[in-house]
């Protein structure tokens, strides 16, 4: 049973829209999600974090939306850069506790 | 700041021949990962490190998987024999508690990680 999940595999945004990345959980106890943005033949690399006391984060062209009681969160990226092109992976856990990775989106971005 | 290193970052071998694969952390890093990725899918957690001590491998194949971290640096990751199923890219990553060595949160630290081949 899988306890985050990325239900859309892939995702194509036009070079400067907005790129929104969607990921629910099921386990209520989990009180911290972080992204990842992962290149080709590369490891994971963080892009931002969000804990349950807070329902929005920003960091430049990104921001993390929580909504707790929908077990949901989103990524969005304003605006899109042919950069931004990478698999992302949505990340949760509760505290003390291991992370759970969902399976990835693949963001495309044309120029 | 050197990131993760991890070898080899690619190794073919036949089933039931072993395979070993090393993980040097983040200068500092008490906490050390290894994670198997199959494709498609999210990286799972094998293997947790707190310094030398692995606090949780629940989700290590024992029979067949084994790890060690001597000294609370760096690790070993080993199957032997390997099976088909085994091919994967294994990631080890490493991170500090928020508020030590810079860090503001939970963050993990990925290396390249090692693309496994079981013919």
């Amino acid at each position: 049973d899988q306890q985050v999940k990325q239900n859309s595999p892939s995702l194509s945004v036009q070079e400067g829209r907005i790129s929104i990345l969607n990921c629910d959980y099921t386990n209520s106890m989990f009180d911290y999600f972080l992204w990842y943005k992962k290149y080709p033949a590369e490891g994971p690399t963080f892009l931002i974090s969000i804990s349950s006391i807070k329902d929005k984060n920003e960091d430049g062209r990104f921001t993390v939306f929580l909504n707790k009681s929908a077990k949901h969160l989103s990524l969005h990226i304003v605006p899109s850069q042919p950069g931004d092109s990478a698999v992302y992976f949505c990340a949760a856990c509760s505290y003390g506790q291991n992370f759970v990775f969902g399976p990835g989106t693949r963001l495309s971005v044309l120029p | 700041e050197a990131g993760v290193v991890q070898s080899p970052r690619y190794k073919i071998i036949e089933k039931k021949q072993p395979v070993a694969f090393w993980c040097n952390p983040i200068s500092g890093h008490n906490t050390l990962y290894w994670y198997r990725q199959n494709l498609g899918q999210g990286p799972e957690l094998l293997i947790r490190y707190e310094n030398e001590e692995a606090v949780d491998d629940s989700q290590l194949p024992k029979d067949r998987f084994s790890a060690e971290r001597l000294k609370g640096v760096d690790s070993t990751l080993k199957i032997q024999p390997a099976e088909l199923g085994d091919s994967a890219v294994y990631l080890c990553a490493s991170s500090s508690p928020p508020g030590t060595s810079g860090s503001s949160s939970y963050e993990q630290y990925f290396g390249p990680g090692t693309r496994l081949t079981v013919t």
